[in-house]
């Protein structure tokens, strides 16, 4: 969905590397997410955002931290990046007032830490 | 706890042949389901939903669904499958958050 943004697109750092990764969209949804993909594990989520003040961890946060800069914003940071990290990492949105469960999907972002 | 099941990591079936696609839910009280397909190098694309109402739910590119709570599934299907079809499906249920299974890829032969 070209609405929802992730920069960079993909990424190789090195055990250790502290690593931001950005999500922006531009349909004025208040809710953003941000998971991570693995081979035969589907989803899972890391950390939700329903407004620019409610931060929420996911299941699993460890490791991870984000910052919701403003209501289109919103980033994922490896504080000390592991290779267990390597994964397909996407952001999301939802809209509290539309329809609440319906969830639109960034390009994703495949970083590899070596 | 809450879990999303796609009970196969594959599916192939020919062109012009009908698909299901399988997926069952563990969940107390009703849920909401979802359906979502991914395309190589693209992000989750949403393909259909059910909240409440008529148990067969139609959603783009001619898929459907079929909600059953006595079996606890919600498995997709589609009457004539295309070879663009071919993609990772997955499976997702709402229960104070999205939950989804571990996915099924689709490949649909010419």
């Amino acid at each position: 969905d070209a609405d929802v943004t992730q920069t960079p697109r993909n990424r190789i750092t090195k055990t250790g590397k502290r690593i931001m990764l950005e999500c922006s969209q531009t349909k004025g949804h208040d809710r953003m997410y941000w998971y991570r993909q693995d081979p035969g594990l589907g989803l899972r989520l890391i950390y939700y955002s329903f407004d620019v003040k409610d931060i929420n961890k996911g299941e699993i946060s460890d490791g991870y931290s984000v910052s919701r800069q403003a209501q289109a914003k919103f980033s994922l940071s490896l504080e000390s990046a592991i290779p267990n990290q390597t994964a397909l990492y996407f952001c999301a949105t939802s809209d509290r007032n539309r329809d609440p469960y319906e969830q639109y999907f960034g390009p994703g972002t495949r970083l590899t830490v070596t | 706890a809450q879990s999303v099941a796609q009970p196969e990591d594959q599916v192939n079936v020919a062109e012009g042949n009908p698909l299901t696609v399988k997926c069952t839910y563990s969940v107390s009280g009703n849920p909401y389901l979802f359906w979502y397909v991914q395309y190589p190098n693209r992000g989750l694309q949403f393909l259909l939903k059910y909240i409440t109402g008529d148990n067969l739910v139609k959603g783009s590119y001619g898929f459907e669904a079929e909600f059953n709570k006595s079996q606890t599934s919600f498995h997709l299907k589609k009457p004539s499958a295309l070879v663009s079809d071919s993609a990772l499906y997955f499976c997702a249920a709402h229960f104070q958050k999205l939950v989804f299974g571990t996915g099924t890829r689709l490949l649909v032969s010419p």
